[in-house]
């Protein structure tokens, strides 16, 4: 079965300081893999996705992500933490059987503390 | 328009009534989703439209709820006999392939009293 664990359902950093939002993924398959963000109040946005090029994937606003099939992970990092960064994040596998669904981890919420 | 749109942005209803909630994916996407999003919970999915096949409803909680997708395009999600436990943001999202990325509206937040 396909599934998608983000690990902390809380992180707290202080601004200036790294984030690392963990992600592990389960599938049969070759997933196609995303990171999203939700601002209160408003849709989810595409930060990254890995589509079997590059392991490291690089997206916007200075977030990027490693894919590591050995360890079925997906982490999210970013060396410098903004304000503007506090928000709901969203680790997402896409699995190509069948009718395509995507699996959604249940959100960590990032606080970026002054 | 240049993004998915929603409608209603906010429903308040009474419990037992029927609702309608509107999306209009981006022109040109074949695949459209319905999701929703309880509080504090992640995104629990409910159906999948792809072109002109027949609609994935395996999420959907209930015989009250149904939606269907007109000229591959605009897509209504209704709840009929709404209960209050169907108080969530209802959230629709696009893609231009079955496998690529989504794009997001801004969700329709229903609360039924």
């Amino acid at each position: 079965a396909q599934s998608v664990t983000q690990l902390d359902s809380h992180v707290s950093v202080s601004e200036g300081t790294p984030v690392l939002l963990r992600c592990n993924y389960s599938s049969s398959y070759s997933p196609s893999l995303f990171w999203y963000v939700q601002h209160p109040n408003k849709g989810l946005q595409l930060l990254l996705k890995y589509t079997s090029a590059a392991t490291l994937v690089k997206g916007i606003n200075g977030f990027e992500a490693e894919f590591k099939k050995s360890e079925t992970s997906f982490h999210l990092t970013k060396p410098s933490a903004h304000m503007s960064d506090a928000a709901e994040y969203f680790c997402v596998v896409s699995i190509p059987s069948g009718t395509y669904k995507y699996i959604f981890g249940t959100g960590t919420r990032l606080k970026v503390l002054a | 328009g240049a993004g998915v749109s929603q409608s209603p942005s906010n429903k308040v209803t009474e419990k037992g009534k029927d609702v309608e909630l509107r999306c209009d994916p981006i022109s040109g996407h074949t695949a459209l989703y319905w999701y929703r999003q309880s509080l504090g919970q992640g995104l629990e999915f409910l159906i999948y439209f792809q072109g002109n096949s027949a609609p994935d409803k395996s999420g959907l909680p209930s015989d009250r709820f149904s939606a269907e997708r007109t000229g591959g395009s605009v897509s209504t999600l209704t709840i009929q006999r709404t209960q209050q436990e169907d108080s969530a943001v209802y959230l629709c999202a696009s893609s231009y392939t079955s496998s690529g990325e989504l794009f997001f509206g801004e969700g329709s937040r229903l609360t039924v009293l």
